[in-house]
């Protein structure tokens, strides 16, 4: 069974950073690609950023684009995001979520966590 | 990376069909088959119910069904039941390995 465990949450001040993990369990990590997801308090989904299997293809959403860094460790099956110059607009709940294709940077999510709550304020 | 138009919300008796509408452009939904629906029940991790605009993965509901015409990809669930009450969300391959999601369907079942 898929497994997905999001941690590193919590209170953070504006302009500051946190480092979100994910540890993934149950399927051969290094064959997926994965993302981070968010969704803001009573708003929508958006996709935050991606990172194929073999890290070559890294993407981010404009919104997070030069603040934000993806990163995954195939050795300990494990997914990171690096998020520094927090704004207010970046509380959400964030999710780690598994692409649908073996060996492609994907385009859909066949498992997500349960999530983690970042709040960003003074 | 605008974000895909969806109805705010939708609603249907127990036994009735509902479709919902994702709404993009030639540069997202009109420009690959690659659409994908989620659905999201409160405090719960969403779930996939339609990839590739009209496959259904395993263990989702052949009353869950998906289709696509020009830039607008839509959600049918046909004999709705009180447990298809959740939030929808749709989202498109965008190009350059980017993704967009809608803006999320609350579905009402009356």
């Amino acid at each position: 069974e898929v497994q997905l465990v999001e941690s590193g949450g919590g209170l953070v001040q504006p302009g500051r950073s946190l480092r979100l993990s994910c540890a993934a369990s149950g399927f051969s990590f290094d064959d997926y690609g994965m993302h981070w997801v968010r969704q803001a308090p009573g708003k929508g989904l958006e996709w935050v950023s991606g990172i194929s299997w073999n890290s070559g293809d890294i993407t981010y959403a404009d919104s997070v684009k030069g603040r934000f860094t993806i990163s995954r460790d195939n050795a300990k099956n494990s997914l990171y995001l690096q998020m520094n110059s927090l704004r207010p607009e970046d509380t959400a709940l964030y999710y780690c979520a598994k692409d649908g294709r073996r060996l492609s940077f994907g385009d859909y999510f066949d498992s997500w966590g349960q999530g983690t709550l970042v709040t960003v304020s003074s | 990376q605008s974000a895909l138009t969806q109805p705010a919300s939708v609603s249907g008796s127990p036994g009735q069909s509902i479709t919902i509408s994702c709404t993009g452009t030639i540069t997202d939904v009109g420009g690959y088959n690659l659409v994908s629906w989620y659905q999201s029940h409160p405090g719960k991790a969403p779930k996939l119910v339609i990839y590739d605009v009209t496959k259904r993965p395993s263990g989702i509901s052949n009353r869950f069904s998906g289709s696509k015409s020009v830039n607008t990809a839509s959600l049918t669930i046909s004999g709705l039941q009180a447990e298809d009450e959740a939030d929808y969300f749709c989202c498109s391959y965008a190009g350059y390995s980017t993704l967009v999601f809608g803006g999320g369907t609350k579905l009402t079942v009356l």
